[in-house]
This record gives structure tokens, C-alpha cells and sequence, in this order.
């Protein structure tokens, strides 16, 4: 069984454009949660997606939004970039029965 | 709000020592999972184990162990016998599980700032 997937697995953007990243759960999972890890602040949720319905949201603000397609695939869209907005972005599955999230490699994104 | 402490920022062990990464959580939930991943240099978080709050059984896995104590809300993990390989960053985290809006839950999961554990040979 494939594994979680992400695209582009590295990016570098200037500071006042939007950037789209994608991800694609591994197959049958439905629920898809976004996790932008920093040095100094870490791992810190972003939001999750099920259904296609965002059910939980971190305190991110509105310039982090995402969305979720009928056959479970995620993208998260950031715009007006940020220097801070500089980090490794992970995306998670989950079946939705079970409780363990997998992780996919991530993308790591560069504003300058 | 949830939250988890790992105390050890980084920890050097010879090869074949054995080594304990601490985990304290903190929640006012008596419903809660606790997670253990593993971060190699890739950077693609690899889980572990999964220990419901109900359960405090330990659990041995091979070379790796876990002590889950609700009475000091500590879930730590040991490697026996450190390997090169198991050079990485080990994250505790903590999720409510199943409950929320929509009736299905949400599975946020909220990490310690984890322990980069560095084995050398």
C-alpha cells in the first residue's frame, strides 16, 4: 500500500506570492490533517480535513486555508507569503476508524 | 488545552547503551491517546506506537519499550541496545481522539518539542 504522498517536495517563493501544496492520503484513508513544523515553534497543527469538510482548525491565520476533493485528496493554499511562513509542511492520513496518523516527507518551503 | 513536555532537547548515547526519552502530557481529558514518532534526517515522521488512556499496560516492541504511568501523566520510551540507525528525533504527542463537531472527531495531534537522539558508534 502506497504511503502518503506530497507534492512539490521543496519550494522556494518570494515574500507576497501564494503558494498551493498538495497531498494525497494513502488509498481508503479519509481524514487529512496539515502540520507546519518550525525550529521554533515545532510541530503545530494547522487543520484537518474529513469528507471533505474542515472539522478542526489550529491558530493559524485566515492567509492558511485548505481544502479537501471528493476522492481525499488535500492541498493547502498559503498566501501573501511570509519570511516566517518558512517551514516544513506535513501532511497526515487517517482511516478515520483507526487513531495513528501517517505522515507523509513533507514539503519544505522557502520564502525569501 | 493539551500539552506535552519533553524535558531532554538532546541526549548522546555510546552504540549498544541503552537510553529512556521522558514524556510528560498534560490534559483535563480522562479520554486521550498518547503517540511516540520517530523524525530520520528525511524528515517524514514515522510512528511508533499508539497507547490509549485506558490501557496502561506497557508495551515492548523488539528493542523499544514503553512505560505509560497515568498517576504522573508520564508515557516514556527506551531503546535497548542503541543502534547508529535510531539516530533521530523522537516526538511525544498527545490526541482527544474521536469527539467534536460532525460527529466524527478530530484527530489533532498536539507534539512536545521532541528529543533528537544522537547514537554514536
Amino acid at each position: 500500500k502506497a504511503g502518503v504522498t506530497q507534492t512539490p517536495r521543496y519550494l522556494i517563493k518570494t515574500r507576497g506570492q501564494q503558494v498551493t501544496l498538495s497531498c494525497s492520503p494513502i488509498s481508503g484513508h479519509r481524514s487529512v490533517s496539515w502540520y507546519q513544523q518550525t525550529p521554533g515553534q515545532g510541530l503545530q497543527f494547522l487543520f484537518e480535513y474529513f469528507s471533505e469538510t474542515q472539522r478542526n482548525k489550529g491558530n493559524f491565520p485566515g492567509r492558511f486555508s485548505g481544502r479537501q476533493f471528493s476522492n481525499s485528496r488535500s492541498e493547502m493554499n498559503v498566501s501573501t507569503l511570509e519570511l516566517g511562513d518558512s517551514a516544513l509542511y506535513l501532511c497526515a492520513s487517517s482511516s478515520g476508524t483507526g487513531y495513528e496518523q501517517y505522515f507523509g516527507p513533507g514539503t519544505r518551503l522557502t520564502v525569501t | 488545552a493539551q500539552k506535552v513536555t519533553q524535558a531532554q532537547t538532546e541526549i548522546s548515547v555510546v552504540e549498544k547503551e541503552d537510553v529512556t526519552l521522558d514524556c510528560v502530557y498534560e490534559t483535563r481529558d480522562t479520554t486521550y491517546y498518547l503517540f511516540w514518532y520517530k523524525q530520520p534526517p528525511s524528515g517524514e515522521l514515522v510512528f511508533l506506537i499508539r497507547r490509549n488512556s485506558f490501557d496502561e499496560q506497557n508495551e515492548i516492541s523488539g528493542r523499544y519499550s514503553w512505560n505509560f504511568q497515568k498517576s504522573t501523566s508520564s508515557f516514556n520510551f527506551t531503546i535497548t541496545a542503541s543502534q547508529v540507525v535510531d539516530s533521530a528525533v523522537y516526538f511525544c504527542a498527545l490526541s482527544l481522539g474521536p469527539r467534536g463537531y460532525s460527529g466524527a472527531g478530530s484527530y489533532q495531534l498536539t507534539f512536545g518539542k521532541g528529543t533528537k537522539l544522537s547514537v554514536i558508534p
